[in-house]
């Protein structure tokens, strides 16, 4: 079946640090891929995707590549700000089939930037 | 906003009631994906509907149900609750299905249930 692993927080960081958040997957079939982020509160919002391998997604200065050959599709940003404080899921997508379109996700890594 | 809209967005009740969640999926959206957030369970696929006829089953309960009406909204019907069962129900939509080149959800801001 398919799964998505991603490393546990919550992860604390001073403002303007390097993210990195580690995502791996298993899928059977071609998959695409995700980063979901959620605020406090709130429901879930698309960071960015990637459809394909080596494609590379990006949004408000967050980027991840989509790499087949280690199965990985990493999340990164340069320069946190205090804003960016939420949980980040990795999720994966298998097109079709009788698994239909649903998104399998990580488990969640908690990010906190302190000022 | 995504466009997806949730009601009720809290509900409290006690264990053995039914309760119905109920989402409007974006305009023109004919997917309508059903998620549940808990604690221990983490984002778990529960069932999805497309233009009415049910598409996909995932980690859904006999005590749950869903339907999605000619309208393009649906509802997720929860009957003989436990306690277990509190969590936030997310819905989510996307244009198409498999014809799509990649699968682009759009969630719903989540009804948050707690059992008693």
């Amino acid at each position: 079946g398919n799964s998505v692993t991603q490393m546990e927080g919550p992860v604390t960081l001073s403002e303007e640090a390097f993210l990195t958040i580690n995502c791996t997957y298993t899928a059977t079939g071609y998959p695409s891929l995700f980063w979901y982020v959620q605020y406090p509160g709130e429901g879930l919002q698309l960071l960015l995707k990637a459809t394909k391998a080596d494609d590379k997604g990006s949004n408000k200065g967050f980027e991840a590549t989509y790499r087949k050959e280690t199965t990985s599709f990493h999340l990164e940003k340069g320069s946190v700000q205090v804003s960016d404080s939420a949980v980040y899921f990795c999720a994966l997508s298998v097109q079709g089939g009788a698994a239909g379109n649903k998104l399998t996700f990580g488990g969640g890594t908690r990010v906190l930037v302190k000022p | 906003d995504s466009g997806v809209t949730q009601t009720p967005k809290h509900l409290i009740t006690a264990t053995g009631q039914r309760v119905t969640l109920r989402c409007s999926p974006r305009s023109g959206d004919l997917s309508v994906y059903w998620y549940q957030q808990s604690l221990d369970q983490g984002l778990q696929f529960l069932i999805q509907y497309y233009n009415g006829e049910e598409r996909a089953k995932g980690n859904i309960l006999e005590r749950f149900s869903a339907q999605q009406f000619p309208d393009l909204h649906s509802e997720l019907n929860l009957s003989s609750l436990e306690l277990g069962d509190s969590a936030l129900y997310f819905c989510a939509s996307s244009p198409r299905t498999s014809a799509s080149s990649y699968n682009e959800q759009f969630f719903g801001p989540g009804t948050r249930l707690t059992v008693l």
